[in-house]
């Protein structure tokens, strides 16, 4: 069993585009996370949502949106895509109330995103 | 706020050979620490985490890291690896009250020779 996956695993598009990225976790948790990792590896969180509630919304553009219809989904959807935000973008879920500092985050795969 | 340096962007090592991955830390408050790996085209895993306690914490596949707060370190270490190994590693930190996020180092790409 999958605990945390994310649809589509590629994603080729066009300049200008608007897309979507899913992510579901099975674990039961409460908090999810979205995190990007550029062309040199480097990780940096984007967004969290704790049962449906934004908690951190870091410095990113606001092209990106985030959608957690409900606790076990968050989605990210991106409108006019640049060439910049091709990168793998990775989701995450952890077992904590309130986005604890010591709960283990669990991974998904990731979503590589190339922009054309 | 945070930072995390990894000192090796780097690490070529023989198979069966012990290898050390540097990591330090600055905060101006106390941090939880985490190893995490990520092989090829995978997501994340954790290898092991310090929150509290002894300093020396064992994780899985046989890694172990040494929390040393004077030296703001976090050092992982192995004594003898794996051709299986062979991955990225990030160290990261989070603290008190930032809702949880991770803020990782620049990653380490330890490669493991025959």
């Amino acid at each position: 069993d999958t605990a945390v996956s994310q649809t589509p695993k590629y994603l080729v598009t066009q300049m200008g585009n608007d897309k979507s990225i899913k992510c579901e976790q099975n674990l039961g948790h409460d908090t999810m996370y979205w995190y990007k990792q550029d062309s040199k590896k480097f990780l940096k969180i984007m967004f969290s949502y704790n049962n449906k509630e934004l908690i951190i919304n870091e410095t990113v553009p606001n092209r990106f949106s985030p959608k957690s219809p409900d606790k076990a989904h968050l989605n990210l959807h991106i409108n006019s895509l640049e060439l910049g935000d091709s990168a793998v973008y990775f989701c995450a879920s952890s077992q904590d109330p309130q986005g604890t500092p010591s709960a283990t985050q669990y991974f998904g795969p990731g979503t590589r995103l190339t922009v054309l | 706020a945070q930072s995390v340096t990894q000192l090796d962007s780097q690490v070529p090592v023989f198979e069966e050979a012990p290898v050390e991955l540097r990591c330090n830390y600055s905060s101006s408050v106390s941090v939880y620490l985490f190893w995490y790996v990520q092989y090829p085209n995978q997501g994340l895993q954790l290898l092991l985490k310090y929150l509290s306690g002894s300093t020396l914490v064992k994780g899985i596949n046989g890694f172990e890291a040494e929390f040393n707060k004077s030296q703001t370190s976090f050092h992982l270490r192995k004594p003898s690896v794996h051709i299986s190994d062979t991955a990225e590693y990030f160290c990261a930190v989070t603290v008190y009250n930032q809702g949880g996020k991770l803020i990782f180092g620049q990653g380490t790409e330890l490669s493991v020779k025959p």
